[in-house]
């Protein structure tokens, strides 16, 4: 099982929207909703983001959202804020059992 | 509320084994799925392997398939995860995470984990 493919890194001002990319293939992404996004800040565990796509946990502001089109899985960040600097993974179900999960490469997020 | 807490850090030669373990509080231990995630210095994320305590099979990514046991004692309400033959590229900080559980007309489903441990750093070195 191949990592998901995402962009090293993005980057944008305050209050700017900002895009990360995930591919995968017909086997993870492509096959199931059941695409997740964790923030990590240094030195810190991941946070659950967005789950089945497109969905947001409690306490996750809005200014979050996810979506997907075929092998590709996308989260946006809308209103940028200086807290969101943070490296981003994507993580989608790998089928055939559960728990059966594979990871994105990451992005590293950067607040100009 | 929900807390992972990990073992502390270790150290270990390379060819040794090493075993990390995963005690959970609040909520209902065996019916969540812990998950175990590394990640190596600089490096992302990378899932090892999960298990579901109430159904008791571990399920292990292809990598680390034969090197990898991970074991769940439901009157601790513990995980472990036991990686054996450990090389230097095994350094990293190892992750317990927990996920929930649906089950409907005969399949289950693992929610990704939503609770993650503190983290505990392995390091391989002679």
């Amino acid at each position: 099982q191949s990592a998901l493919t995402q962009p090293r890194s993005v980057s944008g001002s305050p209050g700017q929207s900002v895009t990360i990319s995930c591919t995968g293939t017909s086997s993870d992404v492509g096959g199931y909703n059941y695409v997740s996004w964790y923030q990590q800040h240094p030195g810190k565990a991941p946070k659950l983001m967005i789950y089945d796509v497109s969905k947001r946990p409690s306490g996750v502001p809005d200014r979050f959202s996810g979506s997907k089109s075929g092998n590709t899985a996308s989260l946006t960040i809308s209103g940028l804020q200086a807290e969101d600097e943070a490296d981003y993974y994507c993580c989608s179900y790998a089928g055939s059992y559960t728990p059966h999960w594979v990871f994105g490469t990451g992005t590293k997020v950067t607040v100009l | 509320q929900v807390q992972l807490v990990q073992s502390g850090a270790e150290v270990k030669k390379p060819g040794s084994s090493v075993k990390v373990s995963c005690k959970a509080s609040g909520g209902t231990f065996s019916s969540y799925a812990i998950s175990w995630v590394r990640q190596a210095p600089g490096q992302g994320l990378e899932w090892m392997g999960g298990i579901i305590p109430i159904f008791g099979t571990a399920n292990y990514a292809q990598k680390f398939q034969g090197r990898v046991t991970i074991t769940a004692d439901e009157s601790t309400s513990t995980a472990y995860m036991e990686l054996s033959s450990l090389r230097s590229e095994d350094t990293a900080v190892y992750y317990c995470a927990r996920g929930g559980v649906s089950c409907s007309g005969g399949s289950c489903y693992s929610s990704p984990p939503d609770y993650w441990g503190q983290g505990t750093l392995v390091t391989v070195s002679s």
